[in-house]
């Protein structure tokens, strides 16, 4: 079964720029995989932040920005703040339409 | 504005079958793919499946496949799960999604519905 990997934590100093990717155990993340991103604090759903490799969702700062890196997919934040803190999950589409979640990145802001 | 809204049994005994809802209000569900997510305390999100009325299309995480069932009721504009055999293993809360495909990513989504497997 197909597994998709991103860091489990990661941490980035306020106003600094962090980047979390998501690969794949076997292959390379394309843009064919119309990567997303969602965060998500405790307690609450997932929230949208960038679509299709690298669309901000509505409302989502500019801070956020998406991209393929290499063989993966990555969210970079710049200039983070503190209420960046929170978990970060990407999800790719596979060719036989099934959807698969990476298994999130807990960001820290310190 | 698009809202939905889960609904579940709150507690199920194992073995038996989890049946939960989504009243989807803004939107008709005729038109949208949509997908349940599922997540673990302390865990990660996990696919389940998504289902297309129009096209009669469904698909389903391979782990599950054999025992989810999703489907949608028109006239109350709902997409409902099934999923049979629960076990301690499918206690999480459940999230109905949009699910506007490749390219649209998931969105809105519910605030969704703790379901516990416990006798």
């Amino acid at each position: 079964q197909t597994v998709v990997t991103q860091e489990p934590s990661s941490s980035v100093s306020p106003g600094g720029t962090v980047t979390l990717t998501c690969g794949l155990s076997s292959g390379s993340v394309s843009t064919d995989n119309y990567p997303d991103w969602y965060q998500q604090t405790p307690g609450q759903a997932p929230r949208t932040l960038i679509y299709n490799t690298n669309i901000r969702s509505s409302g989502v700062p500019h801070r956020f920005s998406g991209s393929i890196l290499g063989d993966k997919a990555a969210l970079t934040i710049t200039g983070a703040q503190a209420d960046d803190e929170s978990d970060y999950y990407c999800v790719l589409y596979m060719r036989d339409a099934s959807r698969v979640f990476g298994g999130g990145t807990k960001l820290s802001v310190l | 504005q698009v809202q939905l809204q889960e609904s579940g049994p709150g507690l199920v005994n194992p073995s038996e079958t989890l049946s939960l809802t989504c009243v989807v209000s803004g939107a008709s569900i005729s038109n949208y793919y949509w997908s349940w997510v599922r997540q673990a305390s302390g865990k990660g999100l996990e696919w389940i499946a998504f289902i297309h009325y129009t096209s009669g299309s469904t698909n389903y995480n391979p782990s599950l496949r054999s025992r989810a069932t999703i489907s949608v009721d028109t006239s109350k504009n709902q997409v409902s799960l099934k999923l049979s055999s629960v076990t301690a293993a499918d206690t999480a809360v459940y999230y109905c999604a949009r699910d506007l495909g490749r390219g649209g990513g998931f969105g809105p989504w519910g605030q969704g519905t703790l379901v516990t497997v416990s006798s």
